[in-house]
């Protein structure tokens, strides 16, 4: 079963927020929720992470429900180079397994 | 601190042969993971070692796949009578060691492999 779903695809225009969904409605108590981007050909990079509060950086924010079945991604001004397949992880189970989906690919807009 | 380094980034071989690819990690990190990305998915766990102990291994890790970390350092990842299905991205991660709470992985740009 996948641990974490997101839409395929989003489109977003330039300088606007991007609002990227995850549903991880199995998380268990202790796990945290991780965001990682790929952009194409390079590994993936690290974004945020969080377990129950709203959490923010200086690349992103991160929403998660009180419930914490679901999580958004907040990048509050998009520009071209966030062009990326965006991943929202949650550990699995209690081992080291990250189990990564197959991510939202984000395309900005000029 | 240049990140996690791994070589060679591109290989292309014909099968049957073998490859190793390398894997440097962070200089502090404990920890090293093996994944592996096909085209259009998300990287998939492949193996985890804690210094140089391999502690867990996924199913996708077939008999002709072999991991090794001697010293806690680097990392190679053999494939040995390469098929093409083996045709992937390799991406090697690190991360320090925690007792518990977060865990953040670097990962390298990876070695892409192409098995003609």
């Amino acid at each position: 079963d996948a641990k974490t779903t997101q839409p395929p695809s989003m489109d977003c225009a330039e300088g606007r927020a991007a609002n990227l969904p995850c549903n991880h409605s199995t998380i268990s108590g202790n796990e945290y929720v991780y965001w990682y981007r790929q952009i194409h050909s390079q590994g993936p990079q690290y974004i945020i992470h969080g377990l129950k509060n709203n959490e923010t950086n200086e690349m992103a924010s991160l929403i998660i429900t009180e419930d914490r079945k679901s999580s958004t991604l907040i990048l509050p001004h998009a520009t071209l180079r966030d062009t990326a397949v965006y991943y929202c992880i949650v550990r699995f189970n209690t081992g080291n397994q990250f189990y990564f989906g197959t991510g939202t690919s984000l395309t900005v807009i000029p | 601190d240049t990140g996690v380094s791994q070589n060679p980034r591109h290989k292309i071989t014909k099968r049957g042969q073998n490859v190793t690819f390398r894997c440097d990690p962070i200089s502090e990190h404990n920890r090293l993971y093996w994944y592996r990305q096909t085209l259009g998915q998300g990287p998939e766990f492949l193996t985890y070692f804690q210094n140089e102990a391999q502690l867990e291994k996924s199913r996708l890790l077939s008999d002709r796949f072999s991991a090794e970390r001697p010293k806690g350092s680097f990392s190679t990842l053999e494939i040995q009578r390469t098929e093409q299905g083996d045709s992937a991205m390799y991406l090697c991660a690190s991360s320090p060691t925690g007792s518990s709470g977060a865990n953040v992985l670097t990962f390298g740009a990876g070695s892409r492999l192409t098995v003609l």
